[in-house]
């Protein structure tokens, strides 16, 4: 069966560092990867999308990048504000339907 | 322009009882889908509508579980009769283009006691 695994432990980060959280899938290829973030109570909020052919995705200080070859995404935030501090979801359409699945998400943490 | 809007943002029920989340989505935005997060567990989905017609329910863990959507507008989900299990928060999204990203709503948070 699909899955997503992303760092179940939270990632603490000084402020002004970069922060990279992972997101790594098996058994399948997705048409395209989308990043979420989520603040405690809130619903979750749309960040990226990026397709199966971009390998990188930039929007402000948010990279993203797509190595289906290693079925793994990487989410970047440069000069990191305690501002970003939250959870950040992941998630990967399931077939033609494109019904979502979840990784569970990674709490960041950034320090001032 | 006003967001997705859920109703109740919190419920707390008895086991037996009936329960009727209500969703609110984006105007003018033909998907829309419900998900359900369980404390500790990732997001799951359970069902997407396109207009009023079901897209994909096959998330819908069973069939205490009834969502409608009326005229393609707002939808409501259901539980009837809710057991222990149904707690957890209960989310509703919306989106413009079938694929594209989702409008998340605040969610509600169903307890069942």
């Amino acid at each position: 069966s699909q899955k997503i695994e992303q760092n179940s432990e939270a990632l603490n980060i000084q402020e002004g560092k970069t922060a990279t959280l992972t997101c790594n899938y098996t058994n399948y290829s997705p048409a395209y990867l989308q990043w979420y973030r989520q603040d405690p109570g809130r619903g979750p909020v749309f960040l990226l999308l990026i397709r199966e052919n971009e390998k990188e995705k930039r929007k402000e200080r948010l990279k993203v990048t797509f190595d289906t070859t290693l079925k793994q995404s990487l989410f970047h935030i440069t000069a990191s504000q305690p501002a970003d501090s939250a959870t950040y979801l992941c998630a990967l359409p399931l077939d033609s339907n494109y019904q979502l699945i979840w990784g569970a998400g990674t709490k960041l943490i950034i320090k001032p | 322009e006003a967001g997705v809007t859920q109703f109740p943002s919190h419920s707390v029920i008895e086991k037996g009882q009936t329960v009727t989340l209500r969703c609110d989505p984006i105007s003018g935005h033909d998907n829309l889908y419900w998900y359900r997060r369980v404390m500790g567990k990732e997001i799951k989905f359970l069902l997407h509508f396109v207009k009023e017609s079901k897209q994909d329910e096959s998330g819908m863990p069973n069939n205490r579980f009834l969502a409608e959507r009326t005229g393609g507008t707002y939808s409501t989900l259901k539980v009837q009769p809710a057991e222990l299990e149904d707690s957890g928060v209960y989310f509703c999204a919306s989106s413009q283009r079938f694929g594209g990203e989702l409008f998340f709503g605040e969610g509600s948070r169903l307890t069942v006691l």
